[in-house]
Parts: structure tokens; C-alpha cells; sequence
């Protein structure tokens, strides 16, 4: 089973600041299979970028998602009040999905 | 917008079990994969079981292997997980997520969750 470590655990930033969030994976990940996901307190989660870049539906384009392999990063350009949450990675393969453990960005 | 509603969850003495119910609503219910992914307390995700289009093809995490069932009902647009032998370790939160399709194998939209507690 591939396993996502998420790094840092917790990201303190003021609005307006850059985030850079971290997904490292045990072994290779097909790109295609490489999701990351924000779940607001008290909230489902919801989809953000699917196929390690694209961006789903109703997503702004400061959120941005990028590489392959074994690492791929999450980057929020300008942090806004919203983007406050915690954020997942998920891969899949061999019938199995699996999540990174989670980051959490707080306000500073 | 398509949505996903889950019931059924509630407070079980272990070694218990518990019906797990989803409706899905305004999207064709029959034509996608079908998952659940659960969440303790505090903690992060787990996917937990999935469900082909048809119901014939199933695949579970190693932790609920044996012990939990998802199955549907396409007629209905209901997915359902029929947990057993519950342990405490299987407290959490329990999303139903519907797989886009396309073969992304993402959870494209989840419902609110469901709440699963097994104490005595």
C-alpha cells in the first residue's frame, strides 16, 4: 500500500501569504490518480485539484497543484479567510485509495 | 447540484452492527462507482469500501475486510454499508463519496456524513 506524508502539519499564515503544502508518497504515484481535497471545520470534504494540476470545478486559479512521482505540492498564492482549513492528499492504486494525513493552515 | 445523504448511524455496543444508508439525488445514480470513506474523531481521512456500477465488483480496506458489506440499490439510487463485529476503533464519521468516473478514481462529491459510535 502507497503511503502519502503530508508536510508541514500545521501551516500558520496571515491572509494574503503564500502556502506550500506537501504530499510525499512511499513510491511512485500515477499523476493521473493524485487528488487534493479541503475540508473546512465541521464540513464534508470537497474536491480541489484532481490529476495532480487540474483544478475542479469552481476553483480559483490561486490554487494550484503540481508534480509526479513520488512528490506533489499544493499551492495557495493569496491566502483568503475561505482557504483557512485542513487540506488532503489521495492516491489511488491497486484497488485501494489512500489519504496523506492531512495539513491544517490556521491563521497566524 | 448532486447530492448525497447519508443515515443510519447511531451509538452500538461492540461486536454490534449497524445499517449504513446513502441517497444519491440529480445525477444518474446507476452509471458511477460508489465509495465510503470515514473519519475518527480528530483524525484524517480512511476510504473504507467501494462499489462498482453494478454492484458486482466490491474492494475493501484491509481494516473492515470481512466485517463490513457495501452493497447498493440502483433502483432506489441508495448505497448502503452493513457493518459487524463493530470495534471502537470503527467510531468516526462515515461519508458516502461518489467516484467521478472517467477513470480518475476521485471522490467528486460527498454528503455530510453520518456518525458512528461503538462504546458500551
Amino acid at each position: 500500500e502507497i503511503v502519502l506524508t503530508q508536510s508541514p502539519g500545521t501551516l500558520s499564515l496571515s491572509p494574503g501569504e503564500r502556502a506550500t503544502l506537501s504530499c510525499r508518497a512511499s513510491q511512485s504515484v500515477n499523476s493521473n490518480y493524485l487528488a487534493w481535497y479541503q475540508q473546512r471545520p465541521g464540513q464534508a470534504p470537497s474536491l480541489l485539484i484532481y490529476g495532480a494540476s487540474s483544478r475542479a470545478t469552481g476553483i480559483p486559479d490561486r490554487i494550484s497543484g503540481s508534480g509526479s512521482g513520488t512528490d506533489f505540492t499544493l499551492i495557495i498564492s493569496r491566502m483568503e479567510r475561505e482557504d483557512f482549513a485542513v487540506y488532503y492528499c489521495q492516491q489511488y492504486g491497486s484497488s485501494s485509495w489512500t489519504f496523506g494525513q492531512g495539513t491544517k493552515v490556521e491563521i497566524k | 447540484e448532486v447530492q448525497l445523504v447519508e443515515s443510519g448511524g447511531g451509538l452500538v455496543q461492540p461486536g454490534g452492527s449497524l445499517r449504513l444508508s446513502c441517497a444519491g439525488s440529480e445525477f444518474t445514480f446507476s452509471k458511477y462507482w460508489m465509495h465510503w470513506v470515514r473519519q475518527a474523531p480528530g483524525k484524517g481521512l480512511v476510504w473504507v469500501a467501494r462499489i462498482n456500477t453494478d454492484g458486482s465488483s466490491t474492494s475493501y480496506a484491509d481494516s473492515v475486510r470481512g466485517r463490513f458489506t457495501i452493497s447498493r440499490d440502483n433502483a432506489k439510487n441508495t448505497l448502503f454499508l452493513q457493518m459487524r463485529s463493530l470495534r471502537a476503533e470503527d467510531t468516526a464519521v462515515y461519508y458516502c463519496a461518489r467516484d467521478s468516473g472517467l477513470g480518475l478514481r476521485i471522490f467528486d462529491y460527498w454528503g455530510q456524513g453520518t456518525p458512528v459510535t461503538v462504546s458500551s
